[in-house]
């Protein structure tokens, strides 16, 4: 069964601070991984998806990376800014060409202070 | 890029009643619509997955009778939380892969507080 953790739990960091999420899964079979922010009462927004063929994704200031030899994924937030103040969720999921689950990492709560 | 619509984003209603909640895929067609409950400060779990003309699929634990889960057509699921009670109150979220390898877009969440 497949099991997603991310570390840290919680983290809060002052304004203009480069940060990095981190993403752990048991089962490195062929799996894509997505990372999606969370606001608080919203839904999710995706961020970036890697797919299992890829090693890094990048979109602005983000950048996430996928090692699946070692089951694990980084997301680096560079200059972090206030409006970065989100949940953080990684998933992990096959892609076949038809829809599979999804397996929601536990998720960082991400604080950016002025 | 894909887009899911959920309505309504917030709906309070009496304990017995029922409620219904929509997702609407606007810009693709949704063979598959994953429906998840979010209690707070946690993550998604997943409920059921819905698939266009077939009966739904339900997760371990997950009431079929309560929850009712219909996908009628391509670009519409919807959720049915019947004789609804304050236990059942929690965050509801839809969710459908996008076109080709985009990955999965969700909707924006439905918010259900049994009184």
């Amino acid at each position: 069964k497949q099991e997603v953790t991310q570390i840290p739990a919680a983290l809060s960091v002052p304004e203009g601070e480069n940060l990095v999420l981190n993403c752990s899964f048991t089962d490195s079979a062929i799996y894509n991984l997505q990372w999606f922010r969370q606001d608080p009462g919203k839904g999710l927004t995706s961020l970036l998806l890697i797919q299992s063929s890829q090693r890094e994704q990048t979109s602005g200031r983000l950048n996430a990376s996928l090692d699946k030899s070692s089951g694990r994924s980084t997301l680096y937030i560079a200059a972090s800014q206030p409006g970065d103040s989100a949940t953080y969720l990684c998933a992990v999921y096959r892609w076949g060409g038809t829809a599979s689950k999804l397996t929601f990492g536990t998720g960082t709560r991400l604080q950016v202070t002025l | 890029g894909a887009v899911v619509s959920q309505h309504p984003s917030w709906v309070i209603c009496k304990s017995g009643t029922s409620v219904k909640i929509e997702c609407r895929s606007l810009d693709f067609q949704a063979t598959t619509m994953f429906w998840y409950r979010q209690f707070p400060k946690q993550s998604l779990m997943l409920m059921a997955t819905s698939n266009e003309g077939s009966k739904a699929t339900y997760e371990q634990g997950v009431e079929k009778d309560k929850f009712l889960i219909n996908h009628a057509s391509l670009t519409l699921s919807t959720l049915t939380v019947t004789s609804a009670h304050p236990e059942d109150s929690s965050f509801y979220i839809c969710s459908a892969p996008g076109q080709g390898a985009s990955g999965y877009t969700f909707g924006s969440g439905t918010r259900l507080t049994v009184v």
